[in-house]
């Protein structure tokens, strides 16, 4: 079974570029998530979708983030403009059903802003 | 109060002892949690789920659940260099939007030969 898959592994742009991460979850995995780690802290989920809705979308900073999941499949992060405070690992996980069912992780992209 | 709390550690044990990770949740109504273990520089792989009150074991790693106290633990046995890592405690946390899962800080664990 093929695992989470996340592009591109690394990204390293400039100040007020925008950039955009893309996910590909284990299939038939109906949920997909979009977390963001910093150094030394756990995941913080930015956003959840079911199938295609976004049903958690609360923590997401939508001045400049912005995510979709067309056919409830593949999903599309972008961040425009980035800021340097956005320099972190954007995880992507898919569960079977829901939180309550286990997430399984991309290998992430490791996102650099100068 | 943060909604899931993890000792940051280092904690550091000697090869072939017990490593005892604690994690601690604020939401009395939780149902799901999770024992995730991160290598530096990768990504979070989970280790174990356990959704009732008592024990579950799989192979050296034992995840212990006590809802009452509100309290999760794993303990690994017969600790190896390769156990080395930061473990994740994640608990679905009930928020507006529905289940949420919600992650510790992670506990650092060094196993010294």
């Amino acid at each position: 079974e093929a695992g989470v898959v996340q592009s591109p592994r690394y990204k390293i742009i400039e100040k007020k570029q925008p950039v955009a991460f893309w996910c590909n979850p284990i299939s038939g995995h109906n949920t997909l998530y979009w977390y963001l780690q910093n150094l030394g802290q756990g995941p913080e989920l930015l956003i959840r979708y079911e199938n295609e809705e976004a049903v958690d979308d609360s923590q997401l900073p939508k001045d400049r983030f912005s995510a979709e999941r067309l056919k409830g499949v593949d999903s599309t992060l972008k961040i425009q403009p980035a800021e340097l405070g956005d320099s972190a690992v954007y995880l992507c996980a898919s569960s079977y059903a829901g939180p309550n069912s286990p997430l399984h992780f991309g290998n992430g992209t490791r996102l650099t802003v100068t | 109060q943060k909604e899931v709390e993890q000792n940051s550690g280092p904690l550091s044990v000697p090869e072939g002892a017990i490593a005892s990770l604690n994690c601690t949740y604020s939401d009395r109504v939780s149902q799901s949690f999770f024992w995730y273990r991160q290598y530096s520089g990768k990504s979070p792989e989970l280790i174990m789920s356990i959704y009732s009150n008592g024990d579950k074991e799989d192979g050296r790693f034992t995840a212990q659940l006590n809802k009452a106290s509100q309290y999760v633990s794993l303990l690994i046995r017969d600790s190896q260099p390769s156990d080395s890592a930061t473990y994740l405690c994640a608990v679905t946390i009930l928020t507006g939007g529905g289940n949420k899962l919600t992650f510790g800080t992670g506990t650092q664990l060094k196993v010294e030969l």
